[in-house]
């Protein structure tokens, strides 16, 4: 079974929906992160958290929102999607606080018409 | 401002050796990463220099100085399968790690 899932892998959505882009680990980790990969530009990180009671806006957060319901819950939220938001994102997990090594899941890849 | 450069795409063929730079300017430095992404994959770790020097693991080293704030990932014996895109990262020590824009590396035959 894989250590980081997400769900869902794919979706279509229209702009000013409502969408949440869930993950979940089985590592243990306190630290999970969700990012945005857009051709060219690597990753960037949305938000970041490094325990349930511990929520972090990354460098591109604005329309983005985050829940972190358990240690190994985290979600991602866009309240109203804007066709700019299509982009193929990641939720990452660390255990190691002196290296910060992230292990990633899958990713979604949301499109936005 | 913070940033990490890295070459847009590398080509090289089979069998042959190639390196990946990658400069840094970062406010905070605890160490080097490199992760490795198929295309239609995740990122996965390959390597971590906190210290100066060439770390070897297998076909891959990673190399750091740090006075110079550069590094690279160097792939030995090349493979049709290391064709994907390398990411340099730092972990800045402010609890995250930024990463680089990525380099796509072709392996022809």
């Amino acid at each position: 079974d894989a250590d980081v899932t997400q769900t869902p892998r794919n979706r279509i959505t229209k702009t000013g929906k409502r969408i949440m882009l869930e993950c979940s680990q089985t590592k243990g980790h306190d630290r999970m992160y969700w990012y945005r990969q857009d051709p060219g530009l690597g990753l960037r990180l949305i938000y970041y958290s490094f325990d349930v009671k511990d929520i972090n806006k990354g460098e591109i957060s604005d329309g983005y929102s985050v829940s972190r319901q358990a240690q190994a819950k985290f979600s991602l939220s866009l309240e109203s999607a804007i066709p700019n938001q299509t982009a193929l994102y990641f939720c990452a997990t660390s255990g190691d606080r002196a290296t910060d090594t992230q292990y990633f899941g899958p990713g979604t890849r949301l499109t936005v018409l | 401002g913070q940033s990490l450069e890295q070459p847009s795409e590398v080509t090289a063929v089979e069998g042959a050796i190639v390196q990946i730079n990658c400069t840094y300017q970062t406010s905070g430095f605890y160490g080097l990463s490199w992760y490795q992404q198929h295309d239609g994959g995740a990122p996965t770790f390959l390597s971590y220099n906190a210290l100066d020097g060439l770390e070897e693991t297998g076909r891959f080293s990673s190399f750091l100085s740090r006075s110079d704030s550069y590094g690279y990932l160097l792939l030995q014996e090349l493979q049709m399968k290391d064709s994907a895109s390398y990411f340099c990262a730092v972990y800045t020590g402010g609890f995250k790690t930024i990463f680089g824009a990525g380099t796509r590396l072709f392996v022809k035959a």
